[in-house]
């Protein structure tokens, strides 16, 4: 079974750029979720996408959205970048919601902010 | 104050040894403790899934779980070099916010021949 595919691997944008990223969860997995990794601040969650609608949220400006297709593929946009947004962004799917579910994760998309 | 608490490292041993890492928490409401290997330029990989306090043994690593003083362990023995990577704990809570993960900074590890 193919693992969480992130597209693009590698992105670089400038400034006030916006930057749509792309990720395929494990055939059958229904919940994606999306991270943002940096060397300052650690693994942080963005958002969870259940059933195309958004089930919960990180704490990060409205600036970053997403959405989930009814294939369970989702994108996350970011709009208006900033150097501060660079970072590995990570895309996790589960095969439910549930506090038993285990989270797998893509090799994510590295993105910097010129 | 950070949720949880994790010493980045690095972490060096020679190949062979055993490993001690550990993570603590401060919100109670933490029931459900991960262990994630990252090796550079990969994604997180599941290693152990842990609920109750106690241990639970995969191979040669063994996670290890105390709530009454919220502290968690991972532990791997006979190190090797091919074990070299950021490992990451990671909690989530009873109820809501499922797959919202909150995740310890990552302690990088070295295992040299």
């Amino acid at each position: 079974k193919a693992g969480v595919t992130q597209t693009p691997r590698y992105l670089i944008k400038t400034r006030g750029q916006q930057v749509t990223l792309s990720c395929s969860p494990i055939s059958g997995h229904r919940s994606v979720s999306w991270y943002q990794q940096t060397p300052g601040q650690g693994l942080q969650f963005l958002f969870e996408y259940f059933s195309e609608t958004q089930r919960n949220k990180g704490n990060f400006p409205g600036r970053f959205s997403g959405r989930q297709f009814s294939n369970s593929r989702s994108e996350m946009n970011v709009s208006t970048l900033e150097l501060g947004d660079s970072a590995l962004y990570l895309c996790a799917s589960s095969q439910d919601r549930g506090v038993n579910e285990k989270l797998f994760f893509g090799s994510g998309t590295q993105l910097s902010v010129l | 104050q950070k949720e949880v608490e994790q010493d980045p490292g690095p972490l060096s041993v020679p190949e062979g040894a055993i490993v001690s890492l550990n993570c603590t928490y401060s919100n109670s409401a933490f029931q459900y403790f991960m262990w994630y290997r990252q090796y550079s330029r990969k994604g997180p990989e599941l290693l152990m899934y842990t609920y109750s306090s106690g241990n639970k043994e995969d191979g040669r690593f063994t996670a290890q779980v105390d709530k009454s003083s919220k502290y968690i362990s991972l532990f791997i023995r006979d190190s090797q070099p091919s074990d070299s990577a950021t490992y990451l704990c990671a909690m989530r809570k009873e109820s809501g916010g499922y797959n919202k993960l909150i995740f310890g900074a990552g302690t990088r590890l070295a295992v040299h021949p």
